[in-house]
């Protein structure tokens, strides 16, 4: 598609139910990014993938975070037991450029999922 | 692991003033210097970037931003605002030369007022 789109836009979930978002990334990007934007601050990393193998998943906060990119495009982030704690807007991002590439960062955001554990 | 700082949370300027955004980074190695925007209920995208070369890039909609490699610095800049610059503006640098994860700042409000 023409841009990176994620699914829902939002989402209200009850503390301790389970939740998974996805995102399409743009056609043919190799790199996928996911972040987590808390209110009033800038993304933070949560994990990378380069095709379907996940590459750095050193920013998931807890073994309740896990994320798959089975067939090397399409990405779902799941959150098992939300806490109110995960309440924040989840980015995707794609890029054309893989681990190493000096010319790489140029990302192309999701407009994100908002998350909300009520 | 790289850091970056943004000084200035929320900045509130009149049409056609001049803006400065701070931004400064930890990584002392050759990187890669990126300066997204969020504009109200979009989302977030490229506004600049540099990688090598004169150290004076220029971006979207007049933007520009200078890399001083001495400062560690990569502040935006803007010489007349606009009320549609209106926007949440982020710094964001590489972890690593080699790594694509990239380090955001906490971000600065601007607000133009007509």
């Amino acid at each position: 598609g023409a841009g990176v789109s994620q699914s829902p836009r939002y989402k209200v979930a009850k503390r301790g139910q389970d939740v998974a978002l996805r995102c399409d990334p743009i056609s043919g990007h190799v790199s996928l990014f996911w972040y987590q934007q808390a209110l009033g601050q800038g993304p933070e990393f949560l994990t990378y993938f380069q095709n379907e193998a996940q590459l750095d998943k050193s920013g998931l906060p807890s073994d309740r975070f896990f994320a798959e990119r089975p067939e090397g495009s399409v990405s779902t982030l799941k959150i098992q037991r939300t806490q109110q704690e995960d309440s924040a807007v989840y980015l995707c991002a794609s890029s054309l450029a893989t681990q190493g590439d000096r010319g790489g960062g140029g990302y192309t955001f999701g407009s994100g999922t908002r998350l909300t554990v009520v | 692991a790289q850091s970056v700082s943004q000084h200035n949370h929320h900045v509130i300027l009149s049409e056609a003033a001049s803006l400065e955004l701070g931004c400064n980074y930890s990584y002392g190695g050759t990187v890669n210097l990126f300066w997204y925007v969020q504009y109200p209920g979009q989302h977030l995208q490229l506004l600049l970037k540099y990688f090598s070369g004169d150290p004076l890039v220029k971006g979207i909609k007049g933007f520009e931003a200078e890399f001083i490699k001495s400062k560690f610095s990569f502040n935006l800049r803007k010489p007349s605002v606009q009320w549609s610059d209106t926007a949440e503006y982020f710094c964001a640098v590489p972890d690593s030369w080699r790594n694509e994860k990239l380090t955001f700042g906490t971000g600065t409000r601007l607000t133009i007022i007509p």
